[in-house]
């Protein structure tokens, strides 16, 4: 596709349910971000691939977090065990270039935690 | 902690004002800056980026960057009531991250 694609849009989710959110980045980016947007304020890094390589998972806010990219393409960040404080917007941002800050991000993936 | 600071707002100015928007950060390693604009319910976009000391124009963006002083500024000229939104300051973190402030709300009354 021509941009980022996120999916699912929408999750809502029962405390204590795992949920997967998954990123098809621009074809050929090489580097790939997961950032959490609590409402009204800015994204938060939660963790960076070049590649398949994950080279800074600093802001993964706990060990609940896991993201992947196997191949290098499409990635996945999952959460375990949800709690309401996990509720956010988790958007999703693909970069041709590691040495500039021009990404472009997806629609982003809302999940609510009940 | 590597932090990226901005004035939450709302900055309000009239249509075909100049509206100032600001930033300070805290890593001095940070070598590159960036601002994005974020329409309510949209995801952020990139507007602007400056990598080295001084002013750079684009159309009707001005982006100032101050590295001694650890500051990034944007001035928006003839400010249009479609440039209300969000601007999210951003500061290129020394492990390829990208750290941004939590955003600058900005309303142009026509």
């Amino acid at each position: 596709g021509a941009g980022v694609s996120q999916s699912p849009r929408y999750k809502v989710a029962k405390r204590g349910q795992d949920v997967a959110l998954r990123c098809d980045p621009i074809s050929g980016h090489v580097s790939l971000f997961w950032y959490q947007q609590a409402l009204g304020q800015g994204p938060e890094f939660l963790t960076y691939f070049q590649n398949e390589a994950q080279l800074d998972k600093s802001g993964l806010p706990s060990d609940r977090f896991f993201a992947e990219r196997p191949e290098g393409s499409v990635s996945t960040l999952k959460i375990q065990r949800t709690q309401q404080e996990d509720s956010a917007v988790y958007l999703c941002a693909s970069s041709a270039d590691r040495e500039t800050g021009e990404l472009f991000f997806g629609e982003g993936s809302r999940l609510t935690v009940l | 902690q590597k932090e990226v600071e901005q004035n939450s707002g709302p900055l309000s100015v009239p249509e075909g004002a100049i509206a100032s928007l600001n930033c300070t950060y805290s890593d001095r390693g940070s070598q590159s800056f960036f601002w994005y604009r974020q329409y309510s319910g949209k995801s952020p976009e990139l507007i602007m980026s400056i990598y080295s000391n001084g002013d750079k124009e684009d159309g009707r963006f001005t982006a100032q960057l101050n590295k001694a002083s650890q500051y990034v500024s944007l001035l928006i000229r003839d400010s249009q009531p479609s440039d209300s939104a969000t601007y999210l300051c951003a500061g290129g973190g020394s492990q390829g991250n990208l750290i941004f402030g939590k955003g600058t709300k900005l309303s142009v009354k026509p």
